[in-house]
């Protein structure tokens, strides 16, 4: 079946740094979300991504959806304290109801 | 977006029972999901809950272990059945009000002894 593979899998950064991460797919998606879980809740939905070579952004977070429709990154600027917790990319599978399939996430550590 | 909470937030459960876990969405949503995520994993689809019907559950889950109700738009349960240690996890229900999006609820923490 299809699978999200999301790099790294763990960031340790100094606040104030800047912090990329990515998916990609060995087949094509329509549609890109990333997601961020705090400890003990659920995941909360940062962006999504509808259209091949969109960038949006959210506050100091921009996602780009790749133009080969294959791929996906999230970029963090001048990262804080709050921003700690796994980022997760997921992206609905062609023709299969709606249902998404997850990265294995991104776990983000952020030094003060 | 949607506001999904779950209850109960965590529990405690004996091997060889069964928990049920509610699932409620503060407005209407077209669909309605159930994950499963295991300590330091990902999230995996266990079943696609149908307003009114059986649910559809993905490869590696059954009915008979999982199984799913959901009496309208905004509600489903999750039974989690013949409980043992490896079914320890976080349970999470979804809903989405359209085809790509989904919004989450806060989890089920859920240990098996």
């Amino acid at each position: 079946g299809q699978q999200l593979n999301q790099s790294p899998q763990s960031m340790f950064i100094q606040e104030g740094e800047d912090v990329s991460m990515n998916c990609t797919s060995s087949s094509i998606f329509n549609t890109w979300l990333w997601y961020k879980q705090d400890p003990g809740e659920g995941p909360v939905l940062l962006i999504a991504l509808y259209k091949a070579g969109e960038l949006t952004s959210n506050g100091r977070l921009t996602a780009q959806f790749g133009i080969t429709r294959k791929d996906s990154f999230l970029n963090i600027s001048a990262s804080i304290p709050s921003d700690v917790g796994i980022y997760f990319c997921a992206g609905p599978p062609y023709n299969q109801g709606g249902k998404l399939i997850f990265g294995q996430g991104t776990e983000l550590s952020v030094k003060p | 977006s949607a506001v999904i909470s779950q209850k109960p937030s965590r529990d405690i459960c004996q091997r060889g029972t069964s928990l049920t876990i509610q699932c409620q969405v503060d407005s209407q949503v077209t669909m309605m999901f159930w994950y499963r995520q295991q300590p330091g994993q990902s999230l995996t689809l266990i079943a696609t809950a149908n307003q009114g019907s059986e649910a559809t559950y993905e490869s590696g889950f059954v009915i008979d272990k999982f199984p799913i109700s959901r009496p309208n738009l905004t509600f489903s349960t999750l039974t989690v059945s013949n409980m043992s240690p490896e079914d320890s996890s976080i349970y999470l229900c979804s809903g989405s009000t359209s085809v790509e999006t989904q919004y989450f609820g806060p989890g089920t923490r859920l240990l098996v002894l």
